[in-house]
């Protein structure tokens, strides 16, 4: 089946720690996102990919960096520097002119 | 300026009323898409509806339907015969242009609680 898989589900970090999640699409979509949302708030957005080797910064790309090496693989590294990263971090992908965005099932990520 | 706004802080409907979930956009662009989601206290983003910019009508999905006026620049989202599978928090979103930097953009979202 195709879809987005996002893997860990629930994922903790000691401060000062780097740590990556994985998001990984079989539906050969050209654009893939990343999202962080807090508890009662919207999806905002870290950063987006267009295409293979290329990406913009989203509204809140401090602290975060992310690669494109593989049209399929969009991992997001959460850096040290981010200095609250406690929330759920959700993946989503789209076809160049799609009409509508594929969700993964997210990432909660936990800094202990 | 935000791209997506949606200023109800929580709405609530009866269980088999219609109810309407309002959205505003603000974009020059003259190709953009407008998207409804649905999250359900699980986390996940279930796609409800779609609407594009050239869109001559209104987008309908069973019992949701999409109220375009693109002059006043606003995409209400109404749910007709609501069930109690319905609460959750809906989203706003929109995409713009089809270029390479085209990004999606999400609002704040609105808590619907649906009392039986």
């Amino acid at each position: 089946d195709g879809g987005i898989t996002q893997s860990p589900k629930y994922l903790f970090r000691k401060e000062g720690q780097n740590v990556t999640l994985s998001c990984e699409q079989n539906l050969n979509h050209d654009a893939m996102y990343w999202y962080r949302q807090d508890p009662g708030q919207g999806l905002r957005l870290i950063y987006y990919s267009q295409i293979v080797n290329d990406f913009q910064k989203g509204d809140i790309a401090e602290g975060y960096s992310v690669s494109r090496e593989k049209k399929e693989s969009f991992p997001l590294t959460v850096t040290s520097a981010q200095k609250n990263p406690t929330a759920f971090y959700l993946c989503a992908s789209t076809p160049a002119r799609g009409t509508e965005a594929f969700f993964g099932q997210g990432t909660r990520l936990t800094v202990v | 300026a935000q791209k997506i706004t949606q200023t109800q802080p929580g709405m609530f409907v009866q269980e088999k009323e219609a109810v309407t979930l309002d959205c505003t956009y603000d974009t020059s662009d003259p190709s953009y898409g407008l998207f409804w989601y649905k999250q359900p206290s699980s986390g996940e983003m279930i796609f409800l509806i779609y609407q594009g910019s050239y869109d001559q009508q209104n987008a309908t999905e069973g019992r949701y339907s999409l109220n375009f006026q693109k002059a006043r620049k606003s995409a209400n989202l109404v749910i007709s015969a609501s069930q109690l599978g319905d609460s959750a928090m809906y989203f706003c979103a929109m995409r713009e242009g089809p270029g390479a930097n085209s990004k999606l953009t999400f609002g704040k979202g609105i808590t619907l609680s649906v009392r039986p």
